[in-house]
């Protein structure tokens, strides 16, 4: 099945720093890439994602690139903000099968 | 608000006990999944149930099981419980299954063993 790592565990940013997040799979079949945001108390909600077909995917701030060949991809945030603050996770999903999630990242933006 | 409803939202029972954890998905949503996150772990994928059947199974223990029902929501049973098992419990759902369809997380059920 699929294995999805992801660093790092936690990163610590000032604010207006840029913060990325590096995730690798394993299953050449995976072709959808979501990145979720998790706050406190609260489920995982999607923030960007990124098909197979597409190498690089941005929305205000934050970016997704990808590269299939090496089997991994980034989330790029820019200018981070306090309200960044959360744990991030990367997943892959092939196609007709259930979705893997990495390990999670804490990002801290201090002010 | 996502549209998936989880209940109870915290849960305390004693070890060797039963519980239920119930997830009534988002309107339209045919995929009901289920995962576990352990304190500062990731999401521990467990099972996931397609317009009533099972689609897929992860790291799922022989003392938990799962249905989803003709209206589309879901149950969760976990039996004989350990205090390991104490962790959040989300449901999330999607309207295909497989493919690029997004996950929508409900807020959890937190259950603690003592």
């Amino acid at each position: 099945g699929e294995n999805v790592e992801q660093h790092p565990s936690t990163l610590s940013v000032q604010e207006g720093d840029s913060a990325v997040i590096k995730c690798t799979y394993s299953d050449s079949a995976s072709n959808y890439f979501p990145w979720y945001k998790q706050e406190l108390g609260k489920g995982p909600q999607l923030i960007i994602d990124i098909r197979s077909n597409v190498g690089e995917k941005k929305d205000q701030r934050i970016a997704v690139t990808l590269n299939k060949t090496a089997k991994h991809f980034s989330l790029h945030i820019t200018e981070t903000q306090p309200e960044d603050s959360a744990v991030y996770f990367c997943a892959a999903r092939p196609v007709t099968r259930d979705m893997r999630f990495g390990a999670g990242t804490r990002l801290t933006v201090k002010p | 608000d996502s549209g998936v409803t989880q209940t109870p939202k915290h849960l305390i029972t004693a070890t060797g006990q039963r519980v239920t954890l119930r997830c009534s998905p988002r309107s339209g949503d045919l995929s009901v999944y289920w995962y576990q996150q352990s304190l500062d772990q990731g999401l521990q994928f467990l099972i996931q149930y397609y317009n009533g059947e099972e689609r897929a199974k992860g790291n799922i223990l022989e003392r938990f099981s799962a249905q989803q029902f003709p209206d589309l929501h879901s149950e969760l049973n976990l039996s004989s419980l350990e205090l390991g098992d104490s962790a959040l419990y989300f449901c999330a759902s999607s309207v295909a299954t497989g493919g690029s369809g997004e996950l929508f997380f409900g807020e959890g059920s937190r259950l603690t063993v003592l």
